[in-house]
Order: C-alpha cells, then structure tokens, then sequence
C-alpha cells in the first residue's frame, strides 16, 4: 500500500464549478501537508501550504486537513480553464530539509 | 538565477549508455532534491542534499545511479548502463532551510524528459 493515495481521475469540470480534490495518507506521522500544481511539460509549482489539522484558505483555493481522518482536501472555486492541470498533493513528517512524499496526482480538465 | 535550471530538458540514449543530467539550484539554496515522475506516477524520491553532501539518498534505484553536488550549487545525477525502465522526467527541487523558520516547500525545475530506446 502507498503511503499517500490520490485518484489520477482525470477529472472534467465545467468552468465555474467547485473543484474538490483530496489524498489519503497512511503514516500518521505526516504534519506537513503541501498541494503542487504541474502544467504540462512543466515542474511542480507550490500552490498551499499547511500545518496539522485545520483550513487554510487562499483566493479561490482552500486546503482542509483532517489529521484523524488522515485525509486531505482541496477545493477550487469560480474554477477557471486556466486551472487545468495535475495537482499533486505532498506531505512530510516534519518541518525543513526532508523528502517529501506524494500522491500519484489528479488530472484536472476544465472546460470553457 | 530566477529558478532552477535542468539540462538537457530532453535527452534520447540507447540502451547501456552512460546519461548525465545537470541541475543548477537557486542561487543560496542549500538544500537540493532529485526526483523521478514516471508517466501517470507520482513523484518518486532519489535523493537530498544539504550542502555537498547526501543525508538521504535512501530512493536510488540502484547502483547504476548515483549523484554528486559540488561547491554548494549545480548537482548531476548520473545513470550509468541505462535500462528502459529508467525512462522517465527527472526533475530536480531546491529549497532554503533557515532553522527556527518555516520551510515553505521546494522550487521546482521543469526537468529532464530522459527516453532510454
């Protein structure tokens, strides 16, 4: 078993909508929780960035951790065609210079 | 310089030939990371420097891999005798690591597209 699941879908959306994504993890050790979002052709690029349990919220982003869940969220809102990407979700055990460990990430499409 | 830099960005060699890929970090960041994206996988850990040397380098495939980092800056990853199954992005991370304050995560480079045939 994986230590962090993530659907690949793809995922097809209509532009506008609420875009729900998420990770499941095994190793609850995990406390730092990050979402990656990797164009095509290009590297992943830090999109949110959070701490234990709890939500954080960044313009039409919000990222959600339930640590007894072990089960991580992110939600894209007023979604746009220029979201379209894979979102990789990523995790480490503590703070600092470390690997991290991520999901096998969810394509997203969204359609004009 | 602005990002991190990998070259090539694509590279094609034949089965059992030796294959060097360059990164070259953000200029001051100490901490350097490689990884390996197959298609429709996840990011696979390879290796992490701090400084010139490696505290973990616990996800090198194998012995045909290895890597080295020099005067605190560019790295290179080395394959050598290149099999099929290393086909794959290779894509390199940098990050700085100031003690006491958050680590905000890696900067990423686009990567190496390396295709063994």
């Amino acid at each position: 078993q994986k230590e962090v699941e993530q659907d690949p879908g793809p995922l097809s959306v209509p532009e506008g909508a609420i875009v729900s994504l998420n990770c499941t993890y095994s190793n609850s050790a995990f406390q730092y929780f990050m979402w990656y979002r990797q164009y095509s052709r290009k590297g992943p690029e830090l999109l949110m960035y959070t701490y234990s349990s709890g939500n954080k919220e960044d313009g039409r982003f919000t990222a959600q951790v339930d640590k007894s869940s072990k089960y991580i969220s992110l939600f894209i809102r007023d979604s746009q065609p220029s979201d379209s990407a894979t979102y990789l979700c990523a995790m480490s055990r503590i703070q600092g210079a470390q690997k991290l460990v991520f999901g096998q990430g969810t394509r997203l499409t969204i359609n004009p | 310089g602005a990002g991190v830099s990998q070259s090539p960005s694509n590279k094609v060699t034949e089965k059992g030939k030796d294959v060097e890929l360059r990164c070259d970090p953000i200029s001051g960041h100490t901490a350097l990371y490689w990884y390996r994206q197959s298609l429709g996988q996840g990011l696979e850990f390879l290796i992490y420097f701090q400084g010139n040397s490696a505290p973990d380098k616990s996800g090198l495939p194998s012995d045909r891999f290895s890597a080295e980092r020099t005067g605190g800056s560019v790295s290179t990853l080395t394959i050598q005798r290149t099999q099929q199954e290393d086909s794959a992005v290779y894509l390199c991370a940098s990050s700085i690591v100031i003690p006491g304050l958050t680590n905000y995560g890696y900067t990423f480079g686009s990567g190496t597209r390396l295709t063994v045939v």
